[in-house]
């Protein structure tokens, strides 16, 4: 069966420091991959997708990106954390097929820029 | 671009009483609409993914219904339980997924 891994739990980190999430997944290959951050009281906000290895599309601007150095690893990354980059991120997995496929979520890390 | 919303942000309920959870979506050239459960610091479990030709989809206590045309899905779970205590989300495919900002149910043993 797949499982998705994403680590840590929780960080806090001072501003300006850098910062470095991983998410892997197994029992799959080829998935599509994404980063979502959660505000408080807020929907998912779509950050990063890959549809492939080296492959990173990128949905808002913003003081974060993105590496996806295999298959199923996917690293999220800042040189220089904000306040505002403070927030719960999610990583994701989904089958690479037709439409309509199942999204799949890792535990999530809860981010505190201080 | 597509907004999701979810309304009430929050409800009680006591136990053994159904829950209706309401998601409408502005534009109804979705694929599909999936409901998520959350648990507070947790990530998102998959309840029920509807694809655009469906009405309605069920597991267990669960069935989720999908009307396209007017833009709106519903959840209902039947005889809630203190486990069923969580924010549930929703989530339309039109391209890219959009969520709802949730609804958070507390279930009063």
């Amino acid at each position: 069966s797949q499982t998705i891994h994403q680590w840590p739990a929780t960080l806090v980190q001072p501003v300006g420091s850098p910062l470095s999430l991983e998410c892997t997944v197994e029992g799959t290959s080829n998935p599509n991959l994404y980063w979502y951050r959660q505000a408080a009281g807020r929907g998912l906000q779509l950050l990063f997708y890959s549809v492939g290895i080296g492959q990173i599309s990128s949905e808002v601007p913003q003081n974060l990106s993105a590496s996806r150095p295999q298959d199923r690893q996917f690293i999220l990354s800042s040189k220089k954390l904000l306040l505002s980059d403070s927030g719960f991120y999610l990583c994701a997995w989904s089958v690479k097929a037709m439409r309509g496929e199942k999204l799949f979520f890792g535990s999530g890390t809860q981010l505190s820029v201080l | 671009k597509q907004e999701v919303t979810q309304i009430p942000a929050a409800l009680s309920v006591p136990e053994g009483e159904n829950l209706v959870l309401n998601c409408s979506f502005t534009d109804s050239a979705i694929y599909n609409l999936q409901w998520f459960r959350q648990d507070p610091g947790k990530g998102l479990t998959s309840l029920l993914l509807i694809q655009s030709s469906q009405r309605e989809q069920t597991s267990g206590r669960l069935n989720a219904s999908l009307d396209k045309s007017s833009g709106r899905s519903t959840l209902y779970i039947a005889a809630s339980q203190p486990g069923d205590s969580a924010t549930y989300l929703c989530a339309v495919d039109d391209y890219k997924l959009s969520f709802g900002a949730g609804t958070t149910v507390t279930v009063r043993a």
